[in-house]
Formats: structure tokens, sequence, C-alpha cells
């Protein structure tokens, strides 16, 4: 069965330090996006990215983070100058185009800013 | 109000019971509405979603949406230890708006015991 999947599954960065989480969403959907989960809190919607750019991104989805699709494969998140607030597990979402309130989350990248 | 609520639990039940999770939600703009299960440090699963109001039955489970009372539950009937996470509702609005930005709720833990 396809699924998402995050590299790298843990992240440690020193504060003001920039990362890049890596994510291949399932091969024939064409929606993605991004989640993050704050330790004992709820998913938090980040951003979606259709068609090569951002169509939705939510308050928490400042200039300090940006998405990317380098490939015809990789969907990426980068944070520029973490901050110890950042720390939380990002979680990869895909969603075909004509099915896009079901999505499929990955395992998550626990991000841990120090 | 917050825009959607969930009974954070946690809810302790006998292996075999009826289990009953419940969601309510503030915005009326909401017509897709899904489950998830999440497990421990992992992603969050899709176990079902329902468009508008009614009913939908899989296997063990069973969705129930009122969008009159704004109003969403999960039954899950013969309940196993392996039913045991934290359990999601989530909802996003009409393709008319903000169509693919999914609102999940805090979760409720559920743990189901042999």
């Amino acid at each position: 069965e396809p699924e998402v999947t995050q590299t790298p599954s843990h992240q440690v960065t020193q504060m003001g330090q920039e990362v890049i989480l890596r994510c291949v969403p399932i091969s024939n959907h064409l929606y993605f996006y991004w989640y993050r989960q704050i330790l004992g809190q709820k998913v938090e919607f980040l951003v979606s990215f259709y068609n090569n750019e951002i169509s939705e991104k939510s308050e928490i989805f400042d200039d300090q983070f940006s998405v990317e699709r380098p490939d015809g494969s990789n969907f990426t998140l980068k944070i520029r100058s973490t901050k110890l607030e950042d720390s939380a597990m990002y979680f990869c979402a895909s969603s075909d185009l004509n099915r896009i309130y079901e999505q499929y989350f990955g395992p998550g990248t626990r991000l841990t800013v120090t | 109000q917050k825009e959607v609520e969930q009974d954070p639990g946690p809810l302790s039940v006998p292996e075999g019971a009826i289990v009953s999770l419940n969601c309510t939600y503030s915005n009326s703009a909401f017509q897709y509405f899904m489950w998830y299960r999440q497990y421990s440090r992992k992603g969050p699963e899709l176990l079902m979603y329902t468009y508008s109001s009614g009913n939908k039955e899989d296997g063990r489970f069973t969705a129930q949406v009122d969008k009159s009372s704004k109003y969403i539950s999960l039954f899950i009937r013969d309940s196993q230890p392996s039913d045991s996470a934290t359990y999601l509702c989530a909802m996003s609005a009409s393709i008319e708006t903000s169509y693919d930005k999914v609102i999940f709720g805090p979760g409720t833990s559920l743990s189901v015991i042999p």
C-alpha cells in the first residue's frame, strides 16, 4: 500500500539554525500539506501546496517558513532560523486532487530546537 | 468559542464495549468531516470521512454527522485493545471557500482494557 514517507525521523538543531524537513508524498497525489503538533497539543495546519505554489497557509506559517517541491517526488519544509517554540512533530500529508479531504499522513519528523 | 471541541478523556472501556466519541464545532461552513486515529508518536491515520449530514458505516466503525446541531460522532463496536489510541476529529469547509484547510480537534484518548 502506498504511503507518505518523511526524513529524518528526528532532527536536533540549535536555535537560529536552518532546517529542512523532507517528505515523499504518495506518487499520484497532487495536493501536499504540512502540519505540526506541539507535544500534548492538537494537530495544526501550516500550509497546503498545489501546482507548484502555496494554495493556503495558516497564521503560523510566517516568513521564516517556506515550502518547495524541488523535483518530481520530494516536498520540503524549510525553517530559516529556528526558535525554541518550533520544537514539535511535523507531519507531511498528501491527497488526490479529487478527494482532498482524504489526506494521508506521514510518520512525522520530531524537531527539537535547543 | 473554539472552532472544534472534543472531550480529551482519557476514556477507558472494557474490551468488547461500544465506544462513543464526539466532537462539536462552531463553523457552519464545514462540509467534510473526518476521523483520524493516532497512536503514540505516530502520524494520524484516516479512519473515515463523511460529507454533509448522515451516517456512514465501515466494519466496526460508524460515523454520524448532525449539521443542525454541529455535532459529529464516531462509534466503535466490539472494541479491541488495538483500538487504544487518540481519536481526532477533523473538518474542512466546502469547495467554495477554503476547501483544503483541515481543522483538527484536540483528540480523545481511548484505552480498551483486555
